[in-house]
């Protein structure tokens, strides 16, 4: 059991809009910021997102976050088949005093 | 350019210890925190803990406590990652991820990650 949530699967079609929901509490999300990777089919994590809304350099303007109170979305829009993929959100939490990570999102463009 | 590189798959007995290194290069290795999160087959992320390469000061996950330890060698720039009385769920890929200059930053880059199987 993750302590943030994600929904387990997600789809879209080529060139469409999807999100992806990541529900935490007032000791991780509430007061700290989100960041977001990506991890393709075989290979390491990569940071995707960071600091709730902020693109390291090399990734597509496609991909966008943003944070509300206990909650954090990613969206990914015109979607292409390179996005199939696995998303994990993250946040440090206050009470456990570590970092933690959601349970990921199955990405699958249709 | 940044790049981390993890030594390589692992396999040992329950009861075991296993040591994964992970080796900096492309940029100062006492400026920037080194974390390590492990991802059992086919499940999501876990964090284990950090380690400051300067001066070596750790912070452990709770659910490691005990039975991890993290240290580092700053003359070759490699952080180190040992995990102690191995069972059969500590089977995984573990990866080392480059934080930032304070523990509260995103990880990045990532390390390609080290399997470790755990197997009587």
């Amino acid at each position: 059991q993750s302590v943030l949530t994600q929904p387990p699967s997600a789809s879209g079609t080529p060139g469409q809009r999807v999100t992806i929901s990541c529900s935490g509490s007032s000791s991780n999300i509430g007061s700290n910021t989100v960041n977001w990777y990506q991890q393709l089919p075989g290979t390491a994590p990569k940071l995707l997102i960071y600091r709730n809304n902020q693109r390291p350099s090399g990734v597509p303007d496609r991909f966008s976050g943003s944070k509300s109170g206990t909650s954090a979305s990613l969206a990914i829009s015109g979607l292409q088949s390179e996005d199939e993929a696995d998303y994990y959100c993250a946040a440090w939490d206050d009470r456990l005093n570590g970092w933690v990570f959601g349970g990921g999102t199955k990405l699958t463009v249709l | 350019h940044v790049q981390l590189v993890q030594s390589g798959a692992e396999v040992k007995k329950p009861g075991a210890s296993v040591k994964v290194s992970c080796k900096a290069s492309g940029y100062t290795f006492t400026d920037f925190y080194m974390h390590w999160v492990r991802q059992a087959p086919g499940q999501g992320l876990e964090w284990m803990g950090w380690i400051n390469p300067y001066s070596g000061v750790t912070l452990y996950s709770q659910r490691f406590q005990g039975r991890v330890a993290m240290t580092r060698d700053t003359s070759i720039s490699t952080v180190y990652m040992e995990l102690t009385r191995l069972r059969s769920d500590d089977t995984a890929v573990y990866y080392c991820a480059r934080g930032g200059s304070g523990t509260y930053d995103w990880f990045d880059p990532w390390g390609q990650g080290t399997l470790v199987t755990v197997s009587s």
